[in-house]
This record gives C-alpha cells, structure tokens and sequence, in this order.
C-alpha cells in the first residue's frame, strides 16, 4: 500500500527555473523526512520536519511541512544541473515505521 | 566516514537459484531497515530489526524471502527460491533510535539483483 503520493512524477527545467514537489497522504504522520537519491547510489536524507506549519530552508532548497501533518512540499529555487536525481519523501508513523513516497524525477537542463 | 556497505553491489542469477545479499550496518547503529526499489513500486519496506530483533517483516514474501541479523555487524536478506520478478535493486539502510524523535537513515549503495 503506497501512502505517499508525489507529484509530479517526472520534471525536467532549464537551469536558473523555480520548482516545487509535493507530497501528499491521509494519513498522519509524526514527521517526514526528504531524501535525494542519484543514480546508483542509496537515498541521502536531505531534512526532516517534525511540527505541522513547520518551514526549514537549506539554502536553496525549502521545505514545508502541512498543518496537519499529512503532506509536505519541496521548493528549489534557481535550480541547478547538481539538483538532478530523485526526489523521495518518507513520512514516520509511531515505531520509527518509514513509508516512502513514490519519488519525483528532478532533471536540471544547463 | 563511516557506511553501510552492502555486498554483492550486483547480482545476475538463474530463476530457482538461492540469492544471498548482505549488508553492514554502521557500528553503533541499532536499527536495520531492508528495502526493494523498482521503476513500478518505488521504494518498499521489507523488514525492519531493532536490537538485531526483528520488529516488522510483513512487506516481505514469507514463502521466500528471509531476513536475519546473525550479529550487530551483519544482516542478510536471502531469496529461495528466486523468481523474475525479484528482479530489483535491494537497499539496506541503519540507524539509531534514541527514543524520542526521529531518527536517520543511512543508505548503503544497494544491490542490483537480475533474476534471469
């Protein structure tokens, strides 16, 4: 059961553009992590956020978590051809149990 | 700098052969999480050992698949006996849970099984 759901599924931009992923569920989770995975290589946890409403910024990455804490948002500004890869949010239900999203492809075109 | 090292990073195999893959977790880590990712699934949780105890294994085909940790350094994840569609790349992931709060995830490379 996939309860994660991202979108879109596959984004491809001209370098310098703005962009955001979502990521939506019913359900609740105690928080959601983000992670870049590129090819051939295992997930890199990128943030995690914990409080409904919450907003964390990394550098030109930011991450927002919802009121509800059942989706959550990823926007690059500027994006950069160092951006590619793929895009992964993971919500935590109790017991630590990670749930992965579908994943957005991000391409960055220079 | 420390890693999850996981091994072989590629395996091509026969349908109905035995499939062993393993992983070592980062030394101090507590908890081992095996994954399977395909282009149709995503990323899908087969087992999760807290303490080297398993604590969750129902995203795994019990007639098949198992997941042991013979010790705090090793994990293995076997297939017997394999099939086509097992046909993935298998991640290994550890971390530490303190209790409160949420813990990270640290990825190994991840094996590339083709069962032919």
């Amino acid at each position: 059961t996939q309860l994660l759901e991202q979108s879109p599924q596959f984004l491809s931009i001209q370098e310098g553009e703005n962009l955001t992923v979502y990521c939506n569920s019913s359900s609740v989770f105690s928080s959601l992590q983000w992670y870049r995975q590129e090819p051939g290589e295992g997930p890199v946890l990128l943030v995690t956020v914990v409080t409904g409403g919450e907003v964390k910024k990394l550098k030109r990455l930011t991450f927002q978590f919802g009121d509800a804490r059942k989706d959550s948002s990823l926007h690059i500004t500027a994006a950069q051809p160092g951006d590619t890869g793929l895009y992964l949010c993971a919500g935590v239900a109790t017991g630590n149990q990670f749930y992965f999203g579908t994943g957005t492809s991000l391409t960055v075109i220079p | 700098d420390a890693r999850v090292t996981q091994t072989p990073r590629h395996k091509v195999t026969e349908m109905g052969q035995e499939v062993t893959m393993r992983c070592q977790p980062i030394l101090g880590h507590n908890t081992v999480f095996w994954y399977r990712q395909t282009m149709m699934q995503g990323l899908e949780l087969l087992a999760y050992f807290r303490n080297r105890a398993p604590l969750d294994d129902s995203g795994m085909p019990k007639d098949r698949f198992s997941a042991e940790m013979p010790d705090a350094t090793l994990a293995t994840l076997k297939i017997q006996p394999s099939e086509p569609r097992d046909s993935a790349v298998y991640f290994c992931a550890s971390g530490l849970v303190r209790g409160v709060g949420t813990d990270t995830q640290y990825f190994g490379p991840g094996t590339r099984l083709t069962v032919l």
